[in-house]
């Protein structure tokens, strides 16, 4: 079974641009996580989807969203890069949050943004 | 949000050592994983374990959710185990996940 996918494994970019990253969660994962991991630190929640829904957001600023698309995929777009968004973006799945079954989180490999 | 506090921050072992890490979070949680994170970045699950104990081979891991910790037993330490351990704990009826600084291990041949 495949796991989670990422795209693309590096970024780069200039500041006031935007970046575009990608995610396809485990078949059978409706819910999507991202986070961001800066060089060094721990990781940051940044979005939670689950069914097409936005359900929480960490403290960020608007300038980072997100979509699910229907298959369940995401995007995380962040607008007007700062040098400061240059990180490790990390997007998880796990079995729906309702469905009463262990939600543990897989991630995949991750997308490293770097902001000139 | 709620605090997540591992320790030790760092760690050095001889090849064969046991260690224990340990993850104290400031209220009650719904779930809660031990992550290892290799030097790629990946992250790789290690455990579920919202309470009692679980083992996987060389290693293990309890939680005591009322006494708010967890660790996690490393036995007979390899190489291989080098990289950062990272508890993470979701609040019980809230919807934020949060992340452990760490604790970075280095296994030494």
């Amino acid at each position: 079974e495949a796991g989670v996918t990422q795209s693309p494994t590096h970024l780069i970019k200039t500041r006031g641009q935007q970046a575009t990253l990608r995610c396809s969660p485990i078949s059978g994962h409706t819910s999507v996580y991202w986070y961001q991991q800066a060089l060094g630190l721990g990781l940051q929640f940044l979005l939670w989807y689950d069914e097409g829904e936005e359900r929480n957001r960490g403290n960020f600023p608007p300038r980072f969203s997100g979509r699910q698309f229907p298959n369940y995929s995401s995007e995380l777009n962040v607008n007007a890069l700062e040098l400061e968004d240059s990180a490790l973006y990390l997007c998880a799945s796990s079995l729906p949050w309702a469905s009463g079954v262990t939600d543990t989180q897989y991630f995949g490999p991750g997308t490293r943004l770097t902001v000139l | 949000g709620i605090q997540v506090e591992q320790s030790p921050p760092d760690l050095i072992l001889q090849e064969g050592a046991n260690s224990t890490l340990r993850c104290n979070f400031s209220d009650s949680v719904n779930n809660l994983q031990w992550f290892h994170q290799n030097p790629w970045g990946q992250l790789i699950n290690l455990f579920y374990i919202p309470s009692g104990t679980k083992q996987n081979g060389r290693l293990s891991a309890t939680t005591v959710a009322t006494e708010r910790y967890s660790l996690l037993y490393i036995s007979s330490s390899q190489t291989t185990d080098s990289g950062v351990y990272f508890c993470a704990v979701r609040e019980d009826n809230f919807n934020k996940f949060y992340f452990g600084s760490g604790t970075k291990l280095n296994v030494k041949p």
